[in-house]
């Protein structure tokens, strides 16, 4: 069975620092791989996907993140994170057959500090 | 286009009553799904709509939870007679390819 993990519950940074926040996933094969971000009261909102071919894959506002099959890991960076990017983050994973749901982590909670 | 509309967005409600939750997919968007999403955790999935065949309901909690797509369209979801552990954010979400999914804003449940 497909499983995600996001090892950290609570992330606290400082605006302007980077982020990374981690996401190992379970799963036979390489999975399509994807992570969403949800600010208070709002539904999850896309900012990236990994299907396949580069490994670093680029999203919205500033977000990018690294596919490393060795490690089943696909790990979310900013380089400079702002006040705004304060919310839960999910990493998630689904069949790489399409027409499936997505497997969601627990999520990382990320608080921004001036 | 139109994200996926969701109602009510709040809803307080005693246990043992029922309730309706409703969702509006993306126009043109072949698969629906419902999702449970209780606090401290992340989404998980309660239902899978192709059109309005039904293709997973393998985690509904088919005792008290129902669902139906009509016309392939709108989606409803029902929970009779309400738990307190049902307390949660149900998110409806649709997809045209099947590869990238779109959610509306949930609808927040309350079971008292």
């Amino acid at each position: 069975a497909q499983s995600v993990t996001q090892p950290d519950i609570h992330i606290t940074v400082s605006e302007g620092a980077s982020l990374e926040l981690r996401c190992n996933y379970s799963y036979g094969a390489t999975p399509y791989l994807f992570w969403y971000v949800q600010s208070p009261g709002q539904g999850l909102q896309l900012l990236l996907k990994y299907f396949s071919g580069d490994t670093l894959v680029q999203g919205i506002k500033g977000f990018e993140a690294e596919f490393k099959r060795s490690q089943s890991s696909f790990n979310l960076r900013k380089p400079s994170v702002h006040w705004s990017d304060a919310a839960e983050y999910f990493c998630a994973v689904a069949p790489p057959s399409g027409n499936t749901p997505l497997v969601f982590g627990k999520g990382t909670r990320l608080s921004v500090i001036a | 286009e139109a994200g996926v509309a969701q109602s009510p967005r709040y809803k307080i409600i005693e246990k043992r009553q029922s309730v309706a939750f409703w969702c509006n997919p993306i126009s043109g968007h072949a698969t629906l799904y419902w999702y449970q999403q209780i606090l401290g955790q992340g989404p998980k999935l309660l239902i899978q709509f192709q059109n309005n065949g039904v293709v997973d309901d393998s985690q509904l909690p088919k005792d008290r939870f129902s669902a139906e797509r009509l016309k392939g369209v709108d989606s409803t979801l029902k929970i009779q007679p309400a738990k307190l552990e049902d307390s949660a954010v149900y998110l409806c979400a649709s997809s045209r390819d099947n590869y990238e999914q779109y959610f509306g804003p949930g609808t927040r449940l309350t079971v008292t």
